[in-house]
Formats: C-alpha cells, sequence, structure tokens
C-alpha cells in the first residue's frame, strides 16, 4: 500500500514569487492536512481539508491556502512568498470522518525562499 | 487554544537502557496522544497513540501512559537500540479534530 506522496520534495524560490505544493494521500482517506516545521517553531498546523471542504484551519496569514480535489489529492499554494517561510512542508492524511484518526505523513517538501 | 510542552529537549543513553519522554497539555478537551518518531530527512513516523479513555498502551518495547487529571503523557522505550535515535514528537487533539497540537520535540540519542 503506498504511503502519502509529496511533490516535489525540494524547490529553491524568490521573494515574492508563489509556490504550490502536492500531496497525494493513502488510498481510500480522505481527510488531509498540512503542517509547517521549522527548527524555531517546530511543527505548525496550517489546515485540514476533507471531501473538498476545509474543516479546520490554523493562524497562518491568507498567503497561505490550500485546496483537495474529489480524488482526495491536495495542493497548499503560497503567495507572496517570504524569507521566514523557508521550511519543511508536511502532508499528513487520515481515514477519520469525525477527526482523530490516525495521521500518516509523507516525507515533505523542503522549500527555501532566497 | 490548546499547547503541549515536551521534555527533555535532548536526551542520550546507552543501548540497553531505557528512555522516558514527557509531555503535558492545556486543554482537557484533549483526547487523542499520538507520538512521532522523525529520522534526518524523513517525515513522522506514527509509533504508539493513546486515546482518553485508556491508561496506558503497549507495543513491544515501546509504551505510552497517560494521566488524564495531571494532563500529561509521556513514551517509555525499553531496551534502545542505535536505530531507536531520531527525534520523538509528542501531539495532542482535541474531540472532534484532526489538528495535532505538537511538542518541541526530543532528539534521542542511543550510544552503542
Amino acid at each position: 500500500k503506498a504511503g502519502v506522496t509529496q511533490t516535489p520534495r525540494y524547490l529553491i524560490k524568490t521573494r515574492g514569487q508563489q509556490v504550490t505544493l502536492s500531496c497525494s494521500p493513502i488510498s481510500g482517506h480522505r481527510s488531509v492536512s498540512w503542517y509547517q516545521q521549522t527548527p524555531g517553531q517546530g511543527l505548525q498546523f496550517l489546515f485540514e481539508y476533507f471531501s473538498e471542504t476545509q474543516r479546520n484551519k490554523g493562524n497562518f496569514p491568507g498567503r497561505f491556502s490550500g485546496r483537495q480535489f474529489s480524488n482526495s489529492r491536495s495542493e497548499m499554494n503560497v503567495s507572496t512568498l517570504e524569507l521566514g517561510d523557508s521550511a519543511l512542508y508536511l502532508c499528513a492524511s487520515s481515514l477519520a470522518r469525525f477527526g482523530q484518526g490516525e495521521a500518516f505523513f509523507g516525507q515533505g517538501t523542503r522549500l527555501t525562499v532566497v | 487554544g490548546e499547547n503541549v510542552e515536551q521534555h527533555p529537549s535532548t536526551l542520550s543513553v546507552q543501548e540497553g537502557d531505557s528512555a522516558v519522554i514527557k509531555c503535558t497539555y492545556s486543554d482537557s478537551a484533549s483526547n487523542y496522544f499520538p507520538w512521532y518518531k522523525q529520522e534526518l530527512g524523513k517525515g513522522p513516523q506514527l509509533i504508539i497513540d493513546i486515546r482518553s479513555n485508556v491508561g496506558e498502551k503497549k507495543d513491544q518495547r515501546i509504551a505510552v501512559t497517560l494521566n488524564k487529571t495531571a494532563k500529561h503523557f509521556s513514551l517509555h522505550i525499553t531496551e534502545t537500540q542505535p536505530e531507536d535515535s531520531a527525534v520523538y514528537f509528542c501531539a495532542a487533539s482535541i474531540v472532534g479534530s484532526e489538528k495535532l497540537v505538537f511538542g518541541k520535540g526530543t532528539k534521542l540519542t542511543v550510544n552503542p
């Protein structure tokens, strides 16, 4: 059974640009969550989608957005990149319909903003 | 909102010894507590979890305990091996939510 797949693995972008990251969840999983991981702030929740609807959102500016498609694949977008957006972006998928299912993470996308 | 504190931030043990990592949470509505292991260059891997209706759970060399009254939970690894070396994260989530609030992590080093 394939795990959570995130693409690309590495990205280098310039300040002011925008970026789109992709996540394919485990087959059958309909919940996809996104997290930002940095050395200073640790793992922080961005948002969660279930059946194409955003169910929960963390405390990040509106430059961070996401969406989920009918096949449960998800994308997140960061516009007007800032140096502080450099981080490992992790996607997790879960089977649970009502929350609190076991969440399985992908390997992440390492974003570097220069 | 929920806040999770994790201690210690680094832990070094000899192979074969036990390791204990402790976490406290602030929101009494939290009822799901997973633990993740993250190796260099990889995403976090779920190693064990516990729900608030259970006080202890074991899986081979790994165990987790939960004290709801004190709002803390702990990870116990027995007979540590060098391959247990990694960063371990505790997390908590409230009823009905997939949002996980993570501790800052513990870097465990198991010396041969």
